[in-house]
């Protein structure tokens, strides 16, 4: 079953600290993968993509890194600011019958407190 | 541009009500599609549309209908509402359905079935 799963579920940090969120995933055959932010009463915003032969791909203090090989990627952050807090979605783009698909992970919830 | 738009943003149903949910979208974009968000899950495709008068199920399609009549608008319909539907519903467009093209989200519309 094509799954993707995020971890933590929910981190709280310091303004100014770094942090990772970690995606992995099952989804097979792949095809690309992405991180979106969704504000709170907002819809998600990509931030980076990446295929199978980019392992890492940076948007501002934002820095995604990808292991196709263990199905595994990583979301860095940097110098976090309050507008950061936010939640963080790996999707990753598969093939199946019906063509391309999108499997959504549950999304880290990020709070930056000052 | 305004990007992808949807109405209303808040709903509150009663159980067997119905009620239609409308998407916009201004940049010219071929494909369409409906999402619910529920808490702790990844958003999950309900319809989607890869042209002016088509129309194809997702993942989770019961309990729900669509139409693409124009272009640029993708409606959601609910012919009976029951509490499961409870949800948060996103809208999205896309140049294309495939390999890097990138899904543009509206902001959302929170519907509450009791």
């Amino acid at each position: 079953k094509n799954q993707v799963e995020q971890s933590p579920q929910s981190l709280i940090i310091l303004e100014g600290k770094n942090c990772t969120l970690q995606c992995n995933y099952t989804v097979s055959p792949f095809s690309n993968l992405r991180w979106y932010k969704q504000d709170t009463g907002r819809g998600p915003v990509s931030l980076t993509i990446m295929t199978f032969s980019e392992n890492t791909k940076s948007n501002g203090r934002y820095t995604a890194t990808l292991d196709a090989d263990t199905k595994q990627s990583s979301l860095h952050i940097t110098a976090s600011q309050l507008s950061d807090s936010a939640s963080y979605i790996c999707v990753v783009r598969h093939q199946n019958n019906a063509g391309n698909m999108l499997t959504f992970g549950g999304g880290t919830r990020l709070m930056v407190k000052p | 541009n305004a990007g992808v738009t949807q109405t209303p943003k808040f709903r509150v149903l009663k159980t067997g009500q119905s009620m239609t949910l409308l998407c916009a979208q201004d940049m010219n974009h071929e494909y369409m599609y409906w999402y619910r968000q529920d808490p702790g899950m990844g958003l999950r495709l309900i319809h989607y549309s890869v042209g002016e008068g088509t129309t194809a199920k997702g993942e989770v399609p019961d309990g729900y209908n669509v139409s693409r009549l124009k272009k640029q608008n993708f409606l959601l319909g609910l012919e009976s509402a029951a509490p499961s539907q409870t949800s948060v519903y996103f809208c999205a467009s896309s140049y294309t359905g495939t390999g890097r093209s990138e899904q543009y989200f509206g902001p959302g519309t929170r519907l509450t079935v009791t």
